[in-house]
């Protein structure tokens, strides 16, 4: 049951890129978007997350923006850096966060 | 901060033997705690969620005989592979999260099982 779709599989950008993750989901109920950054042989870590009553947000190099009739949200890494190499990934759930499903992970490599 | 300590962080086993995994949330309490499973460079497995004082709840297709889960404190989560097998060998990580409506999950390192 896949219910949060993320795209692309592997990423490679340089450093100073803009690398962007995008994700659809399915379910209308959820309505809390994080994504999460996660290094080998490490847990995941939460990296920013919106909710939909608003179109972006922006933490840092890290900007979220959602599309709420498409049922799209994506993830925008500015002046990206080689330590920023990482799998990323998207998920969804309701507000309580009980019910939280990924996506499959994007593997980012920024070269320097 | 809202640390997640997670133990051991590797084990290795004999099959047929039985493996605890601990899930501490050190700094806050978590009435709910979740446990994944993640195959190599695939995603997060939902295995079940933990609620302090409570049975916990399993996805569909997770056997609750084989993996025991018991939250017995608002700080401690235990995750036991009982009769583990190879087919059991994977990276199985907890979650906990504050009491509260939008609040996030917040993860530990992971602990690598190895079942030979």
């Amino acid at each position: 049951q896949q219910q949060v779709k993320q795209s692309p599989q592997s990423l490679i950008v340089q450093k100073g890129g803009i690398p962007i993750i995008n994700c659809a989901y399915e379910n209308t109920a959820f309505d809390y978007f994080p994504w999460y950054q996660q290094f080998p042989g490490k847990g995941p870590a939460l990296l920013i997350a919106i909710r939909p009553d608003v179109s972006e947000k922006k933490e840092g190099r890290f900007t979220i923006s959602f599309n709420k009739s498409a049922k799209q949200f994506s993830l925008h890494i500015m002046d990206s850096q080689p330590g920023d190499s990482a799998t990323y990934f998207c998920a969804a759930s309701s507000y309580n966060n009980n019910d939280m499903r990924f996506g499959a992970g994007t593997r980012l490599t920024v070269k320097p | 901060g809202a640390v997640v300590s997670q133990h051991p962080s590797r084990v290795i086993c004999k099959s047929g033997t039985s493996v605890k995994i601990e899930c501490r949330s050190l700094d806050f309490q978590a009435t709910t705690m979740f446990w994944y499973r993640q195959f190599p460079k695939k995603s997060l497995m939902l295995m079940a969620t933990s609620n302090e004082g409570s049975k916990a709840t399993y996805e569909q297709g997770v056997e609750k005989d084989k993996f025991l889960i018991n939250h017995a404190s608002l700080t401690l989560s235990t995750l036991t592979v009982t009769s583990a097998h190879p087919e059991d060998s994977s990276f199985y990580i907890c979650s906990a999260r504050r009491t509260g409506d939008g609040q996030p999950q917040h993860f530990g390192d992971g602990t690598r099982l190895s079942i030979l």
